[in-house]
């Protein structure tokens, strides 16, 4: 059953440090997404990418943040100089299409930030 | 805005018991209702869905029932077993416009044998 796989699964990185986080979504899925979760709260929504640019972002997506997909598999989401308060577990989903499908979710890359 | 709330955590049961998560979302638009799974180690699983009023969403003796006059999209579960220890998330999404899933704040379920 085709999946969305992540690397790494866990990222130990010094503020101020760029960490890429990389994801593969499923090969035939249209939308890519971008979720994280702080320990113990919600899981928020980021950004989400359609036909080669975001089509929305939330209020976290700042300009330290920034997604790409730099070839016809892989989808990153980048942060430029990280902070105490990004370390969280970072989900990547990915969807067929719009409306009620399912977004099919990466086991995520939990990031530490030192 | 746009916001889910879910019954809090964690949440110990005995195996074969009866279980109900709440959820309940804020009536503001034709949202689609969801629940995800996350059993540890994994990623979120899409459990279940509902699209519109009255519908039902099953799956794995899980259901949940979309309620407009109530705003709730409860999961319910006949007998549980010690599999479903998991995190239980909530969610909606709009039909039209924004893609993204709003996200309760996850139920910890562990069921002892």
């Amino acid at each position: 059953e085709p999946e969305v796989t992540q690397t790494p699964s866990h990222q130990v990185t010094q503020m101020g440090q760029e960490v890429i986080l990389r994801c593969v979504p499923i090969s035939n899925h249209l939308y890519f997404y971008w979720y994280r979760q702080i320990l113990g709260q919600k899981v928020e929504f980021l950004v989400s990418f359609y036909n080669n640019e975001i089509s929305e972002k939330s209020e976290i997506f700042d300009d330290q943040f920034s997604v790409e997909r730099p070839d016809g598999s892989n989808f990153t989401l980048k942060i430029r100089s990280t902070k105490l308060e990004d370390s969280a577990m970072y989900f990547c989903a990915s969807s067929e299409r719009e409306g009620p499908n399912e977004q099919f979710f990466g086991p995520g890359t939990r990031l530490t930030v030192l | 805005g746009n916001s889910v709330t879910q019954m809090e955590g964690p949440v110990t049961l005995s195996e074969e018991a009866f279980l109900t998560i709440n959820c309940t979302y804020t009536a503001t638009g034709y949202p689609s209702l969801f629940w995800y799974v996350q059993y540890p180690g994994e990623g979120l699983q899409l459990l279940l869905k509902a699209t519109k009023a009255d519908d039902k969403g099953s799956n794995k003796g899980f259901e949940a029932t979309y309620r407009k006059e109530t705003t709730s999209f409860h999961l319910e579960k006949g007998s549980v077993q010690v599999s479903d220890s998991a995190v239980y998330f909530c969610a909606r999404k709009e039909v039209q416009g924004a893609q993204k899933l709003v996200f309760g704040q996850g139920t910890r379920l562990t069921i002892n044998p």
